[in-house]
Order: structure tokens, then sequence, then C-alpha cells
């Protein structure tokens, strides 16, 4: 059965920074390109960023770009999203996922304000 | 950037009906990559339809998709109490891989 763990969500400042990561079981984890997806209260969805399955290339969303870094470590079977000078409008909950396997996490959800 | 349109916001049908969902791109979605997802409230996006036409594992066939370029549609046959969500396109031809707005079909 596949499973992903998002944790390391949480409260934070503006400006401040967070770690997500993403814990992946029951596929091969190293042969997939994974995505980063985000939704703020009572919004709609909003892609993030995707990594491919050796970790050598990346996409990121206008919004996020500069600021956002994903990577991954395919030993630990774990996706990561680095997050700095986190602003208002990131608080979110942020899944993890391969959308077009129908692979998503629970989700974990960043609240950044002071 | 590909931008995509949801119509309606907002689709008011009963059950046993047809509901017809459509997603309009802003540019041609190359190689038809566009999926077709329904969220439940507290939960995940779960994958409806990929590649426009092709149901995702164990949706079941009143869900179909088609169209291609820059005009898809989600249709559900009959509607079953359970199918009263939001449903969302988006398209994964190109960086990045935008979402539509959503289209939400409640209980008329």
């Amino acid at each position: 059965e596949v499973q992903l763990v998002e944790s390391g969500g949480g409260l934070v400042q503006p400006g401040g920074s967070l770690r997500l990561s993403c814990a992946a079981s029951g596929f091969t984890f190293s042969s997939y390109w994974m995505h980063w997806v985000r939704q703020a209260p009572g919004k709609g969805l909003v892609w993030v960023s995707r990594i491919n399955g050796a970790g050598s290339t990346t996409n990121y969303a206008d919004s996020v770009k500069g600021r956002f870094t994903i990577s991954r470590d395919n030993a630990k079977n774990t996706l990561f999203l680095q997050m700095n000078s986190l602003r208002a409008e990131d608080t979110a909950v942020y899944y993890c996922s391969n959308p077009t396997s129908g692979f998503w996490g629970q989700g974990t959800l960043v609240t950044v304000s002071s | 950037e590909i931008v995509l349109t949801q119509s309606p916001g907002t689709l008011s049908l009963s059950p046993g009906e047809r509901a017809t969902l459509s997603c309009r791109a802003s540019q041609s979605v190359s190689s038809s990559y566009l999926a077709w997802y329904q969220q439940k409230p507290g939960q995940a996006p779960r994958l409806l339809i990929y590649g426009a036409s092709t149901r995702a594992t164990g949706i079941p066939d009143r869900f179909s998709g088609g169209g291609s370029g820059t005009d898809f549609t989600l249709t559900i046959s009959r509607l079953e109490p359970e199918d009263f969500e939001v449903y969302y396109c988006q398209q994964y031809g190109s960086s990045p891989f935008t979402f539509g707005p959503g289209t939400k079909v409640d209980i008329k």
C-alpha cells in the first residue's frame, strides 16, 4: 500500500524558515517524480514544486522560486521542502504527492503569522 | 504559464442527473496531459482521470473525461450522493503544473 506521511509543519513568524519532510513507502520511491502541492484554508489547490527521481531536475512555481528548495533522499525514501523567507500568503496545507499516479499524503499545515 | 479556467463555479444538480464540468486552458495542453481530481472537505485530492480520458484505478465508470488542446470536460453520467464535492483539473504538460480554481457540485 502506498503511503506518504508529511511532517514538519507548524507556526512560524514571517521571514522565518521551516523544513517539511515526507516519508514514502509502498512504491519504488526513486523511480517517481515527486511534487509538493499546497492549499490555503478554504482555497483551491496550488502546485508548488517537483523533483525527478534522481534528484537532479527541479521545477518551481514563480511564487516560491528563490525561497523554497525541494530535495530528496532516496536511501531514506524521503522528500523535503526547505521553505525560507516565509510570508503570510504561504499559509496552507502542504501535500506531498505524485498527483497523476494518485499518490497523496494527508498534508501538513504551515501557518505563517506573528 | 498555462492558466486553467473551470466552469461553472458551482453546479447545482440532483442525484441521478448528469454533470458536465468544463476546463479551458489559455494555451494548448501538450499530449493531453490533463488530470481531474475530486476533493472532499478535510481530505487530500483523489485522482479521477489522467491523460484527459483515462480513468484512474478504482474509479467508477460513471466518471469520464474528454477533450484535447484547450478544451476538456469531466462528465459524471449519473450523480451518486457521494459525488457532491469539489472537482479540480490540472495540466501537467508544462511547468508550472497549474490547477484550475475548481467546480463545486452541490445538491439542488
